[in-house]
């Protein structure tokens, strides 16, 4: 499957626990994306990484939260010190390094956080 | 923070009929509109990017236009079949963030398709 992978597909964590999750991008895709969906609310925009850069973080919340794109190996999304209102499902998206804004973006199939 | 609305929320069709939705963006600071698919438990997948004002794309029985002047596109779905059941995204991509690549999602339109 070379479509973008994320993992886990499912996560449960107790309030005050850390949650990572984890993001593939397509072959060949250098730029990868983090969205939000949270209950009964559209996609909304966290992050946008390169490797080893962040580009834009203006959707992410200032606390707890952070990203990476190293350069080998996945971005991770880390939640720190998880809230019940942290529950959400997780998309990551990725595109290619070339083309520009004409490119879509292509999904995967998101990690759903739950928050006990 | 954007308002990217699409109507109708939800639409029930019967196989064979002919649909359209909309999507209305800021019509200032355009760079691109993305159209998605996305059916229940499975990922979002891309449809159309539209850069131009009076694009027109079109995909086997789906089509889209886009007019950036006064900030709306179109997507039209021909002979409706069940299997185009799913949740119809547009996202609007402008000079709006930081680095100008955050896409912006309407919530899309929810479509169901009946035999």
């Amino acid at each position: 499957n070379a479509g973008v992978m994320q993992n886990p597909r499912h996560l449960v964590r107790r309030r005050g626990q850390e949650a990572r999750l984890r993001c593939s991008p397509m072959k060949g895709h250098s730029h990868v994306y983090w969205y939000r969906q949270l209950p009964e609310e559209g996609l909304k925009f966290m992050v946008y990484l390169q490797k080893e850069n962040i580009i834009d973080e203006s959707g992410m919340p200032k606390e707890r939260f952070s990203a990476e794109f190293p350069k080998e190996g996945p971005s991770i999304l880390r939640i720190q010190q998880v809230v019940r209102g942290d529950s959400a499902a997780y998309f990551c998206a990725s595109s290619p390094g070339t083309g520009g804004r004409n490119q879509p973006q292509h999904f995967g199939d998101g990690t759903r956080l739950s928050i006990l | 923070i954007l308002n990217v609305e699409q109507s109708p929320q939800s639409l029930h069709v019967q196989e064979g009929d002919s649909t359209n939705f909309t999507c209305s963006f800021p019509s200032s600071n355009f760079y691109a509109l993305h159209w998605y698919r996305w059916e229940t438990a499975k990922s979002p997948e891309a449809l159309f990017v539209m850069t131009l004002n009076g694009d027109e794309k079109k995909k086997g029985r789906i089509s889209a236009t886009l007019n950036t002047k006064e900030g709306y596109s179109y997507l039209y779905i021909k002979g409706s079949q069940p299997e185009d059941s799913a949740t119809y995204l547009c996202a609007f991509l402008g000079a709006h963030s930081n680095s100008g690549y955050a896409l912006n999602f309407g919530k899309g339109t929810s479509l169901l398709v009946t035999p």
